[in-house]
């Protein structure tokens, strides 16, 4: 099984509509989970953590099932701007980092 | 602030050339890494270092070698490139794990390399 899978999608959704993504992992010993945002030829960027307890910003709510080993990033009223690539990301040491492939969102007028 | 800068942005290569990528950052970060990203891989990590003159190995640390001489920078040095090494290279810097905010790297705008 590999460390981390996410769905590549493309994702091609309507402004507006509501869209969620999971990422699952296999080391049972992560600690932290990020999700990070990548616009077409450019760097990443930190969009958010994910917390135990589930997280929100603004349009934006991240959660995290260890049983289950997944973290979920779930993206409401989306607008043409949140058109990227996002990016699942967990650590279980300060120089153990994990990038998943990411999953690409369009999203359509 | 600057940020994380890279040079240079675009580079072509032959095989068994070599080249070093330079990588900047200013905010005073302990931590800096190297990582290659590849089409359906993800980010994979090259080297890292968690201080000046010191270096370590990531997941995919062959045919690469590194060297952080000052704070801030990273250098990476391709001795002879092959096409397998044809990718975007990103940097990337943090804060040390002491520090609450140290999970957030930081990343350089990417290095395009062609190796043919």
């Amino acid at each position: 099984r590999k460390e981390v899978e996410q769905d590549p999608g493309p994702f091609n959704v309507p402004e507006g509509a509501t869209v969620a993504f999971n990422c699952t992992y296999s080391n049972s010993a992560s600690q932290s989970f990020f999700w990070y945002r990548q616009d077409c030829r450019k760097e990443p960027k930190l969009l958010m953590s994910v917390y135990s307890s589930g997280n929100e910003d603004g349009r934006f709510t991240a959660q995290l099932n260890r049983a289950s080993q997944y973290i979920s990033l779930l993206i409401r009223d989306s607008k043409l701007s949140d058109s990227a690539t996002y990016l699942c990301v967990f650590k279980t040491s300060y120089d153990k980092v994990i990038f998943g492939p990411g999953t690409s969102l369009s999203v359509i007028p | 602030n600057a940020g994380v800068t890279q040079t240079p942005k675009f580079r072509v290569l032959k095989t068994g050339q070599s080249m070093t990528l330079l990588c900047a950052q200013d905010m005073n970060h302990e931590y800096m890494y190297w990582y290659r990203q590849d089409p359906g891989m993800g980010l994979r990590l090259i080297h890292y270092s968690v201080g000046e003159g010191t270096t370590a190995k990531g997941e995919v640390p062959d045919g690469y070698n590194v060297s952080r001489l000052k704070k801030q920078n990273f250098l990476l040095g391709l001795e002879s490139a092959a096409p397998s090494q044809t990718s975007v290279y990103f940097c990337a810097s943090s804060y040390s794990v002491e520090r609450q905010s140290y999970n957030e790297q930081f990343f350089g705008p990417g290095t395009r390399l062609t190796v043919l």
